[in-house]
């Protein structure tokens, strides 16, 4: 199985609200709400932020929101922080019963 | 608190074996599904393997079926990721991670350890 396609990079301005997106098909991403996502900060282990498409776990900032359209899955990050620059990963369940991962997005605050 | 501690990580030969372990602490660990994740240095994360919560089902990654093997001891709190015909590519940080959520494989890894180091060269 190929993994879940992310932009490799994504910037925006302090402030700001930037989108990644998540591109699976209907063997994945498409068929089930069990859509997760990471944040990766260099020499860091990553730190869960989405799990279940949308739901934001206890102590990550309301500025993380997640959504699913189709095959695709967005995570959102609302006023842009300079902490927020890291790599974000998305992963998703799959028919097969494994875990399929994206290729990763790198984050930059201008 | 809440704390996974890899160990076992080292340089290895290629065609060697290696067994890497993951000491659970601070939280029920006979409750919770586990995972394996890797990372290749400056690539993006790859998922190995996944055991539950008892031992009873396992799921591998399309890449790794037939030379990675996960297991738990629910008694000691720890769980193993044995790695066998080692080759270049399995060059990686691997990281344990617990999982929780309702899908067969606990999808969401809510708590990470950091990580353990694994060079396979001659």
């Amino acid at each position: 199985q190929s993994a879940l396609t992310q932009p490799a990079s994504v910037s925006g301005s302090l402030g700001q609200a930037i989108t990644i997106s998540c591109t699976g098909s209907t063997s994945d991403v498409g068929v089930n709400k069990y859509v997760s996502w990471y944040q990766q900060h260099p020499g860091s282990a990553p730190k869960l932020v989405i799990s279940d498409v949308s739901n934001r776990p206890s102590g990550v900032s309301s500025r993380f929101s997640g959504s699913k359209s189709g095959n695709t899955a967005s995570l959102t990050i609302a006023g842009l922080q300079t902490e927020d620059e890291a790599d974000y990963y998305c992963t998703s369940h799959t028919r097969s019963n494994t875990l399929l991962v994206g290729g990763g997005t790198k984050v930059t605050v201008l | 608190q809440v704390q996974l501690v890899e160990s076992g990580g080292g340089v290895v030969q290629p065609g060697g074996s290696l067994r890497l372990s993951c000491a659970a602490s601070g939280f029920t660990f006979r409750s919770y599904g586990m995972h394996w994740v890797r990372q290749a240095p400056g690539r993006g994360l790859e998922w190995v393997a996944v055991i539950w919560f008892d031992g009873s089902q396992k799921y591998y990654g399309d890449s790794m079926k037939g030379r990675f093997i996960i297991s738990r001891d629910n008694s000691k709190n720890t769980l193993f990721l044995e790695i066998n015909s080692l080759r270049g590519e399995d060059t990686s940080v691997y990281y344990c991670a617990r999982g929780f959520g309702s899908s067969v494989v606990h999808d969401a890894l809510d708590v990470w350890g950091q990580g353990t180091m694994v060079t396979v060269s001659s």
